[in-house]
């Protein structure tokens, strides 16, 4: 069926150190991946984005990495700050229409 | 930065009455997006339209919902007889193409069906 997972509800890590959130996707033909932050009571936000002729694609202070072999997406912040913490969601494309399709969540916790 | 926007950000009705969400997508962008998400779930996707149609929509899009393009600015979603099920946050995105480009995301309307 579709689904877009996460590994962990939560995770909470120390200010300062480099945080890694974990994403299994089911469809093998997505094309588009998308990382989205969400802070409490506001819409989606937009951080990294990678599509799947890459395996790697780095921002500032953040990295995704795409492994096509095990359909599996990771984000990962270098140098975690508390402004951080939030819910953080990767989506998948699954159509020309622009369909997204998201996972369920993490929880990011920076402890100062 | 243009952005997307919506109102209301809160609203709160009764069982049965018909609701309608606004949104203003970014103005160049010609790919419009609703989705939902309930207190504490993944957001989840309800319609996608372009050129003043519907391209695709979800299972949770029944017959109840229907969206509109009003004029040259305005995106609405409208929920016709409300149901208790019906109480999530309600975002709108759009994109300036389909598929494969980044869709950015209005800050919700919050809605409470009582």
């Amino acid at each position: 069926g579709e689904s877009v997972g996460l590994h962990l509800p939560t995770l909470s890590v120390q200010e300062g150190d480099n945080s890694i959130i974990n994403c299994a996707y089911s469809n093998s033909a997505s094309d588009y991946f998308i990382w989205y932050k969400q802070e409490s009571g506001k819409g989606p936000q937009f951080i990294i984005d990678i599509r799947s002729n890459m395996d790697k694609r780095q921002g500032q202070r953040v990295t995704v990495l795409l492994n096509k072999t095990v359909k599996h997406l990771s984000l990962q912040i270098a140098a975690t700050q508390p402004g951080d913490s939030a819910v953080y969601f990767c989506a998948e494309m699954w159509s020309n229409t622009g369909k997204l399709i998201f996972g369920q969540g993490t929880t990011l916790q920076v402890k100062p | 930065e243009p952005e997307v926007t919506q109102t209301p950000s809160h609203q709160v009705t009764q069982m049965g009455q018909e609701v309608i969400l606004r949104c203003v997508p970014i103005s160049n962008h010609l790919y419009f997006y609703w989705y939902r998400q309930i207190l504490g779930q993944k957001v989840e996707f309800l319609v996608s339209f372009y050129n003043n149609e519907i391209s695709e929509k979800s299972e949770i899009f029944d017959d109840q919902f229907s969206v509109e393009r009003p004029d040259g600015s305005n995106f609405t979603l409208k929920i016709r007889s409300t149901k208790l099920e019906d109480s999530a946050m309600y975002f709108c995105a759009s994109t300036r193409s389909g598929g494969g480009e980044t869709q950015y995301f209005g800050p919700g309307t919050r809605l409470l069906v009582l």
